[in-house]
């Protein structure tokens, strides 16, 4: 059974960091894209950033370009979005994704975790 | 930049069918992805690659796309379908979303 695991969320100052993990299972991790999606409260979905199954490629949404940044550990099942200079509109549940080159779309969604930027 | 538009929102008597459109530039030349999300819960896709169910999505899903627009329909909406839906498309490694449409079975 495919699972996704996120964590890390919390609240945070504006200006802070944080290090969103997710941990897979029930497929083999190094053969998929992964992504990052958040929700803003009562808003629709947002993509963030994708990564590559092998890292050698990442992509970003333009608003978090420079201060977010998406990797991960194939050997650990992993991913992760560190985000740095974090500002209130980037409020949001963050979901990890599995990306599906055959769906052309997202077929496995984490649980999402709040992140909350606020003083 | 590219961009998806949905309807804000849609209603739809029970048993009857519930079309929800996105539109975008040419967008019946990309492949499109519909998921639901009921409050509290994760999304999850009822339509890939245009018109595909993936395994446990009941046949009243279906999906077309063809020039500007492409549509989720729902035939014979059970109360169970009010949820809120999102269109996606996958171009140049960016992923897309449509603003979401609010479905009211009523």
């Amino acid at each position: 059974e495919v699972q996704l695991v996120d964590s890390g969320g919390g609240l945070v100052q504006p200006g802070g960091s944080l290090r969103l993990s997710c941990v897979a299972s029930g497929f083999t991790f190094t053969t998929y894209w992964m992504t990052w999606v958040r929700q803003a409260p009562g808003k629709g979905l947002e993509w963030v950033a994708n990564i590559k199954y092998d890292g050698s490629a990442k992509y970003y949404v333009d608003s978090v370009e420079g201060r977010f940044t998406i990797s991960r550990d194939n050997a650990r099942n992993s991913l992760f979005l560190q985000m740095n200079s974090l500002r209130a509109e980037d409020t949001s549940v963050y979901y990890c994704a599995r990306l599906n080159t055959a769906y052309e779309g997202v077929d496995y969604w984490g649980q999402g975790t709040l992140v909350t930027v606020s003083s | 930049s590219y961009e998806l538009t949905q309807p804000p929102s849609v209603s739809v008597s029970p048993g009857q069918t519930a079309s929800i459109t996105c539109s975008g530039d040419k967008l019946g030349h990309k492949s499109t992805c519909w998921y639901q999300q009921k409050p509290g819960q994760s999304p999850v896709v009822v339509i890939f690659k245009d018109t595909k169910r993936p395994p446990g999505i009941p046949e009243r899903f279906s999906g077309s796309n063809s020039g500007n627009t492409a549509t989720l329909t729902i035939s014979g909406t059970q109360s169970m379908d009010e949820a809120d839906y999102y269109c996606q498309v996958w171009d140049s490694s960016i992923v897309l979303f449509g603003g979401g449409t609010k479905l009211t079975v009523l």
